[in-house]
Protein backbone atom coordinates (compact mmCIF):
# COMPACT_ATOMS: atom_id res chain seq x y z
CA UNK A 1 0.00 0.00 0.00
CA UNK A 2 0.91 3.74 -1.03
CA UNK A 3 1.90 5.41 2.61
CA UNK A 4 3.51 8.13 3.97
CA UNK A 5 4.63 6.65 7.97
CA UNK A 6 5.43 9.31 10.40
CA UNK A 7 6.78 8.04 13.71
CA UNK A 8 5.98 8.39 16.53
CA UNK A 9 2.04 9.64 16.72
CA UNK A 10 2.63 11.39 19.89
CA UNK A 11 5.41 12.43 21.82
CA UNK A 12 5.67 14.60 24.65
CA UNK A 13 9.49 16.04 25.57
CA UNK A 14 11.31 17.76 27.86
CA UNK A 15 12.96 21.71 26.99
CA UNK A 16 16.31 20.95 25.04
CA UNK A 17 15.78 17.43 24.76
CA UNK A 18 16.98 16.27 21.30
CA UNK A 19 14.31 14.38 19.23
CA UNK A 20 13.87 13.09 15.68
CA UNK A 21 10.52 12.54 14.10
CA UNK A 22 11.10 10.19 11.43
CA UNK A 23 9.13 10.05 8.27
CA UNK A 24 9.17 7.37 5.16
CA UNK A 25 7.71 6.92 2.04
CA UNK A 26 7.07 3.66 -0.09
CA UNK A 27 6.37 5.33 -3.26
CA UNK A 28 9.78 6.53 -5.06
CA UNK A 29 8.63 10.29 -4.65
CA UNK A 30 11.13 12.61 -5.22
CA UNK A 31 9.94 15.32 -3.29
CA UNK A 32 9.79 15.40 0.62
CA UNK A 33 8.16 18.22 2.93
CA UNK A 34 7.63 18.48 6.28
CA UNK A 35 4.59 21.13 7.58
CA UNK A 36 3.45 22.00 10.61
CA UNK A 37 0.06 23.25 12.09
CA UNK A 38 -0.95 25.40 14.51
CA UNK A 39 -4.95 26.40 15.47
CA UNK A 40 -5.57 29.39 13.73
CA UNK A 41 -2.14 29.53 11.18
CA UNK A 42 -3.05 26.98 9.01
CA UNK A 43 -0.52 24.58 7.27
CA UNK A 44 3.27 25.52 7.26
CA UNK A 45 6.00 24.66 5.58
CA UNK A 46 8.99 23.81 7.91
CA UNK A 47 12.16 22.03 5.08
CA UNK A 48 11.54 20.66 1.22
CA UNK A 49 13.62 18.81 -0.17
CA UNK A 50 13.82 17.86 -4.12
CA UNK A 51 15.47 14.84 -4.15
CA UNK A 52 18.44 12.87 -2.39
CA UNK A 53 20.89 15.39 -0.80
CA UNK A 54 18.66 18.44 -1.74
CA UNK A 55 17.13 20.03 0.96
CA UNK A 56 15.51 23.69 1.46
CA UNK A 57 13.93 25.95 4.13
CA UNK A 58 10.08 27.00 4.09
CA UNK A 59 8.76 28.94 5.35
CA UNK A 60 9.11 28.07 9.55
CA UNK A 61 12.74 26.73 9.35
CA UNK A 62 13.98 28.36 12.21
CA UNK A 63 14.95 25.26 15.35
CA UNK A 64 14.57 22.50 12.73
CA UNK A 65 16.97 20.36 10.74
CA UNK A 66 16.55 18.07 8.34
CA UNK A 67 18.66 15.23 5.92
CA UNK A 68 17.78 13.48 3.18
CA UNK A 69 20.49 10.48 2.63
CA UNK A 70 17.93 8.35 1.15
CA UNK A 71 15.42 8.76 -1.32
CA UNK A 72 12.87 7.23 0.94
CA UNK A 73 13.59 8.62 4.36
CA UNK A 74 13.17 12.71 5.09
CA UNK A 75 13.68 13.17 9.30
CA UNK A 76 13.12 15.94 10.94
CA UNK A 77 15.47 16.75 13.82
CA UNK A 78 14.46 19.60 16.87
CA UNK A 79 18.23 19.74 18.00
CA UNK A 80 16.85 21.98 20.99
CA UNK A 81 12.85 21.81 21.61
CA UNK A 82 11.11 24.31 23.00
CA UNK A 83 7.63 25.07 24.23
CA UNK A 84 7.01 26.73 21.15
CA UNK A 85 7.65 24.08 19.06
CA UNK A 86 4.91 21.95 20.50
CA UNK A 87 2.73 21.44 17.41
CA UNK A 88 1.05 18.81 15.09
CA UNK A 89 3.79 17.80 12.34
CA UNK A 90 2.91 16.54 9.03
CA UNK A 91 5.45 14.85 6.25
CA UNK A 92 4.49 14.72 2.72
CA UNK A 93 6.08 13.35 -0.46
CA UNK A 94 5.15 13.78 -3.86
CA UNK A 95 6.19 12.40 -7.47
CA UNK A 96 7.57 15.29 -8.98
CA UNK A 97 7.45 19.12 -8.57
CA UNK A 98 5.17 20.62 -5.91
CA UNK A 99 1.85 21.40 -7.06
CA UNK A 100 1.96 19.11 -10.37
CA UNK A 101 0.43 16.22 -9.12
CA UNK A 102 -1.05 15.30 -5.72
CA UNK A 103 1.23 15.07 -2.70
CA UNK A 104 0.81 12.61 0.34
CA UNK A 105 0.65 13.13 3.67
CA UNK A 106 1.48 11.14 6.72
CA UNK A 107 -0.93 10.63 9.53
CA UNK A 108 0.78 13.19 11.73
CA UNK A 109 3.28 13.94 14.82
CA UNK A 110 1.39 15.17 17.72
CA UNK A 111 4.74 16.95 19.60
CA UNK A 112 4.40 18.42 23.20
CA UNK A 113 7.37 20.31 24.51
CA UNK A 114 7.25 20.74 28.28
CA UNK B 1 4.36 32.89 2.89
CA UNK B 2 0.32 32.09 3.03
CA UNK B 3 -0.59 31.71 -0.56
CA UNK B 4 -4.52 30.08 -0.26
CA UNK B 5 -7.16 32.02 1.66
CA UNK B 6 -9.91 30.04 2.60
CA UNK B 7 -13.63 31.31 2.90
CA UNK B 8 -15.52 31.04 5.36
CA UNK B 9 -13.63 30.21 8.09
CA UNK B 10 -16.28 27.35 9.19
CA UNK B 11 -19.66 26.37 7.67
CA UNK B 12 -22.58 24.55 9.35
CA UNK B 13 -25.04 22.78 6.86
CA UNK B 14 -27.70 20.20 7.23
CA UNK B 15 -26.60 16.85 5.47
CA UNK B 16 -28.39 17.14 2.01
CA UNK B 17 -27.34 20.82 1.32
CA UNK B 18 -25.11 21.76 -0.98
CA UNK B 19 -21.62 23.27 0.46
CA UNK B 20 -19.60 25.69 -1.04
CA UNK B 21 -15.57 26.73 -0.05
CA UNK B 22 -13.61 29.74 -1.72
CA UNK B 23 -10.33 30.34 -1.58
CA UNK B 24 -8.08 33.49 -2.94
CA UNK B 25 -4.40 33.51 -4.00
CA UNK B 26 -2.17 35.82 -4.11
CA UNK B 27 0.79 35.05 -7.14
CA UNK B 28 0.16 33.53 -10.29
CA UNK B 29 0.08 29.46 -9.81
CA UNK B 30 0.67 26.82 -12.21
CA UNK B 31 -2.24 24.50 -10.61
CA UNK B 32 -4.41 24.62 -7.56
CA UNK B 33 -5.11 21.63 -5.07
CA UNK B 34 -7.81 20.50 -2.52
CA UNK B 35 -7.21 18.49 0.58
CA UNK B 36 -9.56 17.53 3.16
CA UNK B 37 -8.57 16.57 6.94
CA UNK B 38 -10.48 14.59 9.39
CA UNK B 39 -9.88 16.11 12.70
CA UNK B 40 -6.02 15.91 13.61
CA UNK B 41 -5.61 13.61 10.41
CA UNK B 42 -3.38 13.72 7.65
CA UNK B 43 -4.35 15.51 4.47
CA UNK B 44 -5.71 13.76 1.79
CA UNK B 45 -5.82 15.04 -1.72
CA UNK B 46 -9.39 15.25 -3.65
CA UNK B 47 -8.95 17.49 -6.46
CA UNK B 48 -6.31 19.25 -8.66
CA UNK B 49 -6.75 21.72 -11.19
CA UNK B 50 -4.47 23.38 -13.82
CA UNK B 51 -4.38 26.94 -14.76
CA UNK B 52 -5.68 26.35 -18.12
CA UNK B 53 -8.81 24.75 -16.46
CA UNK B 54 -11.87 26.62 -15.35
CA UNK B 55 -14.00 23.73 -14.16
CA UNK B 56 -13.37 20.32 -12.83
CA UNK B 57 -15.98 17.21 -11.48
CA UNK B 58 -15.14 14.39 -9.29
CA UNK B 59 -17.76 12.57 -7.95
CA UNK B 60 -20.01 15.14 -5.72
CA UNK B 61 -16.73 17.63 -5.62
CA UNK B 62 -17.39 20.53 -8.54
CA UNK B 63 -13.91 22.93 -8.66
CA UNK B 64 -14.05 26.33 -10.21
CA UNK B 65 -10.78 28.36 -11.08
CA UNK B 66 -10.84 32.06 -12.07
CA UNK B 67 -7.24 32.96 -12.41
CA UNK B 68 -8.24 36.69 -13.59
CA UNK B 69 -9.50 37.05 -9.67
CA UNK B 70 -6.95 34.41 -8.44
CA UNK B 71 -9.58 32.54 -6.55
CA UNK B 72 -11.17 28.99 -6.70
CA UNK B 73 -14.41 27.68 -5.41
CA UNK B 74 -15.37 23.98 -4.06
CA UNK B 75 -18.41 22.49 -4.29
CA UNK B 76 -19.63 19.54 -2.63
CA UNK B 77 -23.60 18.33 -3.88
CA UNK B 78 -25.71 16.26 -1.50
CA UNK B 79 -23.52 16.80 1.67
CA UNK B 80 -23.46 14.17 4.25
CA UNK B 81 -22.59 13.51 7.40
CA UNK B 82 -19.42 11.99 6.89
CA UNK B 83 -17.98 14.93 4.57
CA UNK B 84 -17.61 16.81 8.46
CA UNK B 85 -13.75 18.23 8.10
CA UNK B 86 -11.34 20.89 7.53
CA UNK B 87 -10.86 21.94 3.69
CA UNK B 88 -7.58 23.44 2.59
CA UNK B 89 -6.80 24.81 -1.10
CA UNK B 90 -3.33 24.35 -1.78
CA UNK B 91 -1.04 26.09 -4.81
CA UNK B 92 2.26 26.59 -5.70
CA UNK B 93 3.98 29.18 -6.04
CA UNK B 94 4.16 29.39 -10.08
CA UNK B 95 7.68 27.97 -10.62
CA UNK B 96 8.74 25.14 -11.70
CA UNK B 97 9.61 23.41 -8.60
CA UNK B 98 7.64 25.97 -6.41
CA UNK B 99 6.51 24.95 -2.56
CA UNK B 100 2.91 23.95 -1.86
CA UNK B 101 1.72 26.51 0.19
CA UNK B 102 -2.00 25.55 1.91
CA UNK B 103 -4.30 28.39 3.52
CA UNK B 104 -5.75 28.11 6.76
CA UNK B 105 -9.00 25.70 5.70
CA UNK B 106 -12.50 25.83 5.95
CA UNK B 107 -14.04 23.49 9.11
CA UNK B 108 -17.04 22.46 7.56
CA UNK B 109 -19.55 20.47 9.98
CA UNK B 110 -22.38 18.72 8.48
CA UNK B 111 -25.59 18.12 10.59
CA UNK B 112 -27.33 14.45 10.12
Amino acid sequence: EAQVTQNPRYLITVTGKKLTVTCSQNMNHEYMSWYRQDPGLGLRQIYYSMNVEVTDKGDVPEGYKVSRKEKRNFPLILESPSPNQTSLYFCASSLRGWGTVEAFFGQGTRLTVV
Amino acid sequence: SQQGEEDPQALSIQEGENATMNCSYKTSINNLQWYRQNSGRGLVHLILIRSNEREKHSGRLRVTLDTSKKSSSLLITASRAADTASYFCATDEGGSQGNLIFGKGTKLSVKP
